[in-house]
């Protein structure tokens, strides 16, 4: 099994929806989780860092449930510009981030 | 300069040739890493350097030999590639720990013919 499984989509959303992405971890003992965006041909960036009491940034909220092991991931009033691929990242004690393999949102005008 | 930069860009090689990716990163962290990533694959892990000791090595072939000569530099070697070995490289540091996120450089994108 992944350590990281997400759905690949893809999302076609229209401008001004509500989107939500979920993400699943495998490894209960990952400590910190993050949602990095990947814009096409580009490298991934850091989106937010998942906190457990969630997080919320302008449109973006995102929410750990630890008891069930998936991060969520809500986009607000979508906007053109949203379109990219969304990847969830858990990290445990070692030094590696495991990402998902992402999942792509299209949000049409 | 800032952040994490890699060189070259772009990087055409032949299966008998041998050439060298090299990242820079301008923030001061102690774990540098190499990822690669393939078309429809998600990203994998290739090396981990950690105060520039190598502390993870994710059954990589031998096709493929980093060098972190110190904690901000990072080289990944490579030399009699398969066509396979196309894919995006992407460099990344962080502060080793938990709870803090890498940043990546914009990637080496690696065809070989």
């Amino acid at each position: 099994r992944k350590e990281v499984e997400q759905d690949p989509g893809p999302f076609n959303v229209p401008e001004g929806a509500t989107v939500a992405f979920n993400c699943t971890y495998s490894n209960s003992a990952s400590q910190s989780f993050f949602w990095y965006r990947q814009d096409c041909r580009k490298e991934p960036k850091l989106l937010m860092s998942v906190y457990s009491s969630g997080n919320e940034d302008g449109r973006f909220t995102a929410q750990l449930n630890r008891a069930s092991q998936y991060i969520s991931l809500l986009i607000r009033d979508s906007k053109l510009s949203d379109s990219a691929t969304y990847l969830c990242v858990a990290h445990n004690s070692g030094y590696a981030l495991n990402f998902g393999k992402g999942t792509s949102l299209l949000v049409t005008p | 300069e800032t952040g994490v930069t890699q060189t070259p860009r772009h990087l055409v090689m032949g299966m008998t040739n041998k050439k060298s990716l090299k990242c820079e990163q301008h923030l001061g962290h102690n774990a540098m890493y190499w990822y690669k990533q393939s078309a429809k694959k998600p990203l994998e892990l290739m090396f981990v350097y950690s105060l520039e000791e190598r502390v993870e090595n994710n059954s990589v072939p031998s096709r493929f030999s980093p060098e972190c000569p110190n904690s901000s530099h990072l080289f990944l070697h490579l030399h009699t590639l398969q066509p396979e070995d196309s894919a995006l490289y992407l460099c990344a540091s962080s502060q080793a720990g938990v709870g803090t996120e890498a940043f990546f450089g914009q990637g080496t994108r690696l065809t070989v013919v």
